[in-house]
Order: C-alpha cells, then structure tokens, then sequence
C-alpha cells in the first residue's frame, strides 16, 4: 500500500521568506509521480507542481521547486519570495503509474504573514 | 488547462431529502471521475471512482446506495446523496480524468452540503 506523510500540520513565515514544505511517501513501485497542490480558502484544488520519478532533475515552476530524494523517499516543496496569495493549505500526493488514484498526505496549512 | 465544474456550489436540504451534485467537463471529455469527500481541516478522502458508462467503484466503507454515483456521458457525472442525515455534510469534490492519456487530473470548485 502508499502512503504520504505530511510531518507539518501548520507552518507560517512572513511574506519575501523562503519556506519549504516536508513530504515524504512510501511506495514499492519504481514508477509514480508526485504533486504538490495548493487549496486556497475558496477550496479549489489548484496543482502547484509535479514531478515524475524517473527524473532525476526537479521540477520548477517560477517561485515553486522540489527537492525530490527518490532513495529517501522525500519530496519537500519549497516557495521562494512567498506572497500573502501563497496562504494555503498544501497537500502532497502520490500517484502510481498503474492507476490515477491520488494517495493524499493530510496536508500543511500555511500562513504568509504581511 | 481544462475546466470541471461543479454544481451546486453551496446547498442547504433538510434531513431526509436527497441532493444532487453535479460534476461537468467543459472542454474536454473526461473518461474518469473522481468523487471525495473533505471534513474540516482534514485532507481529501476518496469515495468512489466512475467511468463512463460503468458503474461506480466504492471505496471501503463507502455505501453505494446512500452516495449515488452516475457517469452517464464523458463530460458529466452526478453524486446524488440520498436521504441526506446532518453526519453527510460536509465538502465535496469531484476531479476528472482527460482523455488524452496525459492522466492530468482536473479539479471542481466543490460542493458544500449542509443538512439541518
């Protein structure tokens, strides 16, 4: 079975700080990818990044970047020069190759402060 | 990116009543949909899965004839949340599958269900 483990229920920096997300996931499959999505106070799912495993290099998208350790199993989010838009909650999620269930972590709320 | 609207997106129903939640692709055919249920503060758990024309996989516990689940065209599916009691509200979210086999998963706005 997978499992995602999101080890940071809360975390809050002020707006321009660099913040980094903690995910880390089991699985005995070799063939999955990774997302990080946010969830604003509206409640739409927005997906942030994603990643497939069988790349080595990680992904980037603008201010959002992952440090993807595929043998740690570890997949942490981090936000560079976060913004008061960037207030979220933000969950982790694994999906296997073999079927497009998401396995969700319980997710980090996060707080830009002004 | 594609679109999966959610309809209604707010419903108040008195206790016994049954609800219908509906789920669209606008501008694509999604082969696959997904319904999940969120409590508060909590992440997302997984319902049930639908696919066109079949009928839906429930996840464990789960019951099939109280959370109603239609899949009748590519771009719509329904749950319909039968005799509604106060336990069932809660948030509820769709996403869709594409059918061009990127896999990419698209997201409704959600529905929340209160029932009184």
């Amino acid at each position: 079975a997978q499992t995602v483990t999101q080890s940071q229920p809360e975390m809050s920096v002020q707006e321009a700080e660099t913040v980094t997300l903690s995910c880390t996931y089991d699985t005995s499959e070799n063939n999955y990818y990774l997302f990080w999505y946010k969830q604003p106070p509206s409640r739409q799912m927005i997906l942030v990044i994603r990643q497939e495993a069988y790349k080595q290099q990680n992904a980037t998208e603008n201010r959002f970047s992952v440090n993807f350790q595929k043998a740690a199993k570890s997949f942490s989010l981090k936000i560079s020069d976060s913004q008061l838009g960037d207030t979220a909650m933000y969950f982790c999620a694994l999906r296997l190759y073999s079927n497009y269930q998401l396995i969700w972590g319980a997710g980090t709320k996060l707080i830009i402060k002004p | 990116g594609a679109v999966v609207s959610q309809h209604p997106s707010r419903v108040i129903c008195k206790s016994g009543t049954s609800v219908k939640i509906e789920c669209r692709s606008l501008d694509f055919q999604a082969t696959t949909m997904f319904w999940y249920r969120q409590f508060p503060k909590q992440s997302l758990m997984l319902m049930a899965t639908s696919n066109e024309g079949s009928k839906a996989t429930y996840e464990q516990g789960v019951e099939k004839d109280k959370f109603l689940i239609n899949h009748a065209s590519l771009t719509l599916s329904t749950l319909t949340v039968t005799s509604a009691h106060p336990e069932d509200s809660s948030f509820y979210i769709c996403s869709a599958r594409a059918r061009d086999g990127t896999g990419e998963l698209f997201f409704g706005e959600g529905s929340r269900l209160t029932v009184l």
